[in-house]
């Protein structure tokens, strides 16, 4: 079993409409928790970053951690067509030099015009 | 700056083949990453070097090597390519201590025949 578990999607939404898109971990320890957009044939960029659990909101993204259940979700309200990419959910245990992140395996969204 | 740059972007081998992969980085990050992307497998990390000088495995260390040329530079070689090793390669850099902001390169299309 992977310790990231994440939906592949697709996932085909209306212009305007809000995604939903989550993870399941199980490793207790993680305690910092990302998510990452990929554009088609493009790395990686950060999108959103919390530290153990909470919310927190970045314009129109919002990043939820739920420790106790081991989820994390990531919803974007009034979505565009440029929101269209591959979102992949990121963890950490430790905050220190080198200390490698376990991603998800990433949920491809698609936003219809 | 051009933040974190990757060659080639697109290699076709043979079985039995070697290769290099280059990475370099400009924004005078301490710790600097491999990683191998396979569809459903999200990022999976190759080798790290959290710093000049230092280099560790990562999940799927097996038939790679790497060496942290200078502060600048991380490269990846496979010294006899399979055909298990087809994948998309992304290098990351991040400052020490802020594995979770971590900026990815372009990305190498790696095809092994």
């Amino acid at each position: 079993q992977k310790e990231v578990e994440q939906d592949p999607g697709p996932l085909s939404v209306p212009e305007g409409a809000i995604v939903s898109l989550n993870c399941t971990y199980s490793n207790s320890a993680f305690q910092y928790f990302m998510w990452y957009r990929q554009y088609s044939r493009k790395g990686p960029e950060l999108l959103m970053y919390t530290y153990s659990s909470g919310n927190k909101e970045d314009g129109r993204f919002t990043a939820q951690v739920d420790k106790s259940s081991k989820y994390i979700s990531l919803f974007i309200r009034d979505s565009q067509p440029s929101d269209s990419a591959t979102y992949l959910c990121a963890m950490s245990a430790l905050k220190a030099a080198g200390n490698k992140l376990t991603f998800g395996g990433g949920t491809r969204v698609l936003v219809k015009p | 700056n051009a933040g974190v740059t990757q060659t080639p972007k697109f290699q076709v081998l043979k079985t039995g083949q070697s290769m290099t992969l280059q990475c370099a980085q400009d924004m005078n990050h301490n710790s600097m990453y491999w990683y191998r992307q396979d569809p459903g497998m999200g990022l999976r990390l190759i080798y790290y070097s959290a710093s000049e000088g230092t280099t560790d495995k990562g999940e799927v260390p097996n038939g790679y090597n790497v060496s942290r040329l200078n502060k600048r530079e991380f490269s990846l070689r496979l010294e006899s390519a399979a055909p298990s090793q087809t994948s998309v390669y992304f290098c990351a850099s991040s400052e020490a201590g802020d594995t979770e902001t971590q900026y990815f390169g372009p990305g190498t299309r790696l095809l092994v025949l």
